[in-house]
């Protein structure tokens, strides 16, 4: 059975430019679960998604953040016109109910 | 809102010696707990989990966790840590019982520990 997957592990956006992250959850995981981890931070918990709902987006910053877990196909966390201060790691987690088990990461810079 | 609290952020072990990573919450209702590791350059595994029942929980490569309800702590030991163990340490926890544990988790700050060999 395949981990949480990722893509791209590493991806470089100039100011103004959009991201899209991408994560495919272990098989038979129905919930998804975005978190962003800043250098010499733990992890902030942004979203909780199941397909095609959006469960708890507090963490979610108000503005150019948003995410989907459409019927088919991966969870797509998108940053519209992105900021220097959006460099950082952002983490995909899957779960079957109660545990959590994370991606790789993706790893964002912004120039 | 919970919290977590690490205190250690930074702890030097040499090989053999005995290993405990402090982890403090802070919510008033029931809990499921967590801890993981990130080795370097990989991504964070679990370690071990409490949800109920017995509070001494043990998980894999030798670690356990001692849920202590009346400090609001569930620290991380280990008897005889190896150079292998050199990684981030984060405690995260999230809301249990029947109605909960589909939560978003809240981490600590995670502990870099570090073994000497």
């Amino acid at each position: 059975n395949a981990g949480v997957m990722q893509n791209p592990r590493h991806l470089v956006r100039r100011r103004g430019q959009e991201a899209r992250l991408r994560c495919s959850p272990m098989k038979g995981h129905s919930h998804v679960y975005w978190y962003r981890q800043l250098p010499e931070e733990g992890l902030k918990f942004m979203v909780y998604l199941q397909k095609e709902n959006i469960i708890d987006e507090s963490g979610m910053p108000k503005e150019r953040f948003s995410a989907e877990f459409p019927k088919e196909g991966p969870s797509i966390l998108r940053i519209q016109q992105v900021v220097r201060g959006d460099s950082a790691a952002y983490f995909c987690a899957s779960s079957p109910q109660r545990t959590q088990y994370f991606g790789p990461g993706t790893r964002l810079l912004v120039l | 809102a919970q919290s977590v609290s690490q205190h250690n952020h930074h702890v030097i072990l040499s090989e053999a010696a005995s290993l405990e990573l402090g982890c403090n919450y802070s919510y008033g209702g029931t809990v499921n707990l967590f801890w993981y590791v990130q080795y370097p350059g990989q991504h964070l595994q679990l370690l071990l989990k409490y949800f109920s029942g017995d509070p001494l929980v043990k998980g894999i490569k030798g670690f356990e966790a001692e849920f202590i309800k009346s400090k609001f702590s569930f620290n991380l030991r280990k008897p005889s840590v190896q150079w292998s163990d050199t990684a981030e340490y984060f405690c995260a926890v999230n809301e249990g019982g029947s109605g909960g544990g589909a939560d978003g988790l809240t981490f600590g700050k995670g502990t870099h520990l570090i073994i000497q060999p």
